[in-house]
């Protein structure tokens, strides 16, 4: 069965310190991809990121980074020196790759929220 | 211009009526969405549909209708509102195939008094 896991509910970070959000994933598939939504307090879904199951290249964007790692079903995502403005609700999420099947459904981890402080 | 659209962002209304929610996207897509945010933010997806044609309809109430007139509208209809169907509903559309990242709109809130 798929699931995503994220198992920090809420993390409480001062400002420019790193945090890293954990997320574990679990699918049957060979195929599948992985993405990284934000959601900041006006309510919005901001995608981030996209990774499929073929590339476990790490990716940085900025102060944003991803680790991709197949042999612990994991894709942790790491804020560095983090700012007020990262403040928000993350959700890890996973689709599998079966064309015309289940393309495009989402299974979305139960979200971390995340709170920087000045 | 925004690339989903919803409205309206917010609904207040009573038990057992009906209302609906609007969605359009002019991004081509081929594929949109219905997801639902419950009070724990907790996000999973209702409705899929590809060229006007459903293909997914997880285990929703048949309270819950989409109506799609085109590939660029998925509007959802809702019957006999009840308290438990108080959510964000969001839209979404994505291109067709494999792992395609999906775009939201900004979400409606309806609360059911």
């Amino acid at each position: 069965a798929q699931k995503v896991t994220q198992a920090q509910t809420e993390i409480s970070v001062v400002e420019k310190e790193d945090v890293t959000l954990d997320c574990v994933y679990e699918t049957r598939d060979t195929t599948y991809y992985l993405f990284w939504y934000k959601q900041p307090p006006s309510g919005e879904l901001v995608f981030l990121i996209r990774r499929n199951s073929f590339d476990e290249q790490n990716e940085i964007s900025g102060r944003y980074s991803w680790n991709f790692q197949k042999s612990t079903s994991s894709f942790n995502f790491t804020i560095t020196a983090s700012q007020v403005v990262d403040s928000a609700v993350y959700f890890c999420a996973l689709s599998e790759g079966n064309y015309g099947g289940s393309q495009g459904n989402l299974i979305f981890g139960k979200g971390t929220k995340l709170s920087v402080k000045p | 211009d925004t690339a989903v659209s919803q409205t309206p962002k917010y609904l207040v209304t009573q038990m057992g009526n009906d209302k609906s929610i609007k969605c359009e996207q002019n991004l081509g897509h081929d594929t949109m969405y219905w997801y639902k945010q419950d009070s724990k933010k907790f996000l999973k997806i209702m409705f899929s549909y590809n060229n006007k044609e459903l293909i997914i309809n997880e285990t929703v109430p048949n309270r819950f209708s989409p109506k799609s007139p085109d590939k660029a509208h998925l509007n959802l209809h809702i019957n006999s509102l009840e308290l438990g169907d108080s959510a964000v509903y969001f839209c979404a559309s994505s291109q067709e195939g494999r792992g395609e990242k999906l775009f939201f709109g900004s979400g409606t809130q309806l609360s059911v008094l």
